[in-house]
């Protein structure tokens, strides 16, 4: 089955320090994987996608970088985080357009 | 600027009644999508309806899409109190990527 593991589940970091969020996906091959960011609970932010291992396109610019090392891997990365980068972040996959899976989310705050 | 824009931002209503949220967007779409989110969980789909699709169920929702006024609204009949729930549309215009844009979304409250 298709399953989505989205990691840690909360996460508080001091500002300046470094970031990785990691997202692995089971039982699909060459999905479009995206991170998305919620800020209070409101709408979704687009931030990253990627159509392929080692590509990746950014919607927003900001503190954050993303990378894709395997087909099913998708890591959110900071060299040092901003109070601003506080937020809820998801990762999702699709193949085609039928609809996205969504991770659990992480809850991230700077402090 | 965000495609999606829900209405009502909050509902509140009585378990076995009906709940109605509308989606507006500005462009053409490929498909407009329906999403919902336990309050601190990941986002669920719920449905997905095609630009060439007037209406669309699954067991108590029912969706329209209104391409000509880019509109969507999504019904939820006989509503549990495990409905409770923000629900969010999301509008595919159809790119490679499968990107999605994502409105502000509905919290929907149901009071036992």
């Amino acid at each position: 089955s298709q399953t989505i593991h989205q990691w840690p589940a909360t996460l508080v970091q001091p500002v300046g320090s470094p970031l990785s969020l990691e997202c692995t996906v089971e039982g699909t091959s060459n999905p479009n994987l995206y991170w998305y960011r919620q800020a209070a609970g409101r709408g979704l932010q687009l931030l990253f996608y990627s159509v392929g291992i080692g590509q990746i396109s950014s919607e927003v610019p900001q503190n954050l970088s993303a990378s894709r090392p395997q087909d099913r891997q998708f890591i959110l990365s900071s060299k040092k985080l901003l109070l601003s980068d506080s937020g809820f972040y998801l990762c999702a996959w699709s193949v085609g357009h039928a609809g996205y899976t969504f991770g659990s989310g992480t809850r991230l705050t700077v402090v | 600027s965000q495609q999606g824009e829900e209405d009502p931002q909050a509902l509140s209503i009585q378990e076995g009644e009906n709940a109605t949220m509308n989606c507006s967007y500005k462009t053409s779409i490929n498909n407009l999508q329906w999403y919902r989110q336990n309050s601190g969980r990941g986002l669920v789909h719920l449905i997905l309806i095609r630009s060439n699709e007037r209406e669309k169920h699954s067991g108590r929702l029912r969706v329209t899409l209104d391409t000509s006024k880019k509109s969507s609204s999504l019904l939820i009949t006989a509503s549990r109190a495990a409905d409770t729930a923000s629900y969010f549309c999301a509008t595919d215009k159809g790119t490679s990527y499968g990107k999605l844009t994502f409105g502000q979304g509905t919290i929907l409250t149901v009071h036992p």
